[in-house]
């Protein structure tokens, strides 16, 4: 019940094109949902977050996108760029909880 | 902006040493974090603490000990290295309260031959 499943494991887009990675839950304590983007070499950075009483957050390019009776929240990348070529990470925490559970991941690669 | 800081970007230790991987946050955070990310394994928790001399395991804590004796510092502890641990281990940090991002170090790869 504590799992957030991530899919795709990996994804290869065209530049210019529409990145989606999903990500699904069983707890309904959840309640902030972060993604995080992480270069390599790097650590993981807060890339953009959403709490459960919105069904969108858009910053920039990148969008959430929460479905709160399916259980589901997908980050989308609008004209996506090589830049954007990273591992992404959804997560999410119960409120007043220590630790935020990770999905597992997702590559995504870029083409120019 | 919060930093965290991991004293090693690159670790090569042999079999059967001790082995210290030192985080320093510098924000005052409540709680700290150690992950290791393995290809196809995502983040796994090794071990956290919410406060100072405090601990918790996470999900993969056999063969890591930590220690939290400042705020600021939290060590993880690999008591007789083996192979099976080489990884990348990042750290992290995060308030007490309603902020829930955690901010990461930028890891340590540590090979064990």
């Amino acid at each position: 019940q504590q799992q957030v499943k991530q899919s795709p494991q990996s994804l290869i887009v065209q530049k210019g094109g529409i990145s989606i990675i999903n990500c699904a839950y069983e707890n309904t304590a959840f309640d902030y949902f972060p993604w995080y983007q992480q270069f390599p070499g790097k650590g993981p950075a807060l890339l953009i977050a959403i709490r459960p009483d919105v069904s969108e957050k858009k910053e920039g390019r990148f969008t959430i996108s929460f479905n709160k009776s399916a259980k589901q929240f997908s980050l989308h990348i609008m004209d996506s760029q090589p830049g954007d070529s990273a591992t992404y990470f959804c997560a999410a925490i119960i409120q007043g909880a220590q630790k935020l559970v990770f999905g597992q991941g997702t590559r995504l690669t870029i083409n120019p | 902006d919060v930093k965290v800081t991991q004293s090693s970007r690159y670790l090569v230790k042999r079999t059967g040493e001790k082995v210290f991987l030192e985080c320093v946050q510098d924000m005052d955070h409540e709680n700290m974090f150690w992950y290791r990310q393995d290809p196809g394994l995502g983040l796994r928790l090794i071990y956290f603490s919410y406060d100072v001399k405090m601990k918790e395991k996470g999900d993969i804590p056999e063969g890591y000990s930590v220690s939290r004796e400042k705020k600021e510092r939290f060590s993880l502890i690999l008591e007789s290295a083996s192979t099976n641990q080489t990884s990348m281990y990042l750290c992290a940090s995060r308030a007490g309260g309603a902020d829930y991002g955690y901010t990461f170090g930028s890891g340590t790869r540590l090979t064990v031959v």
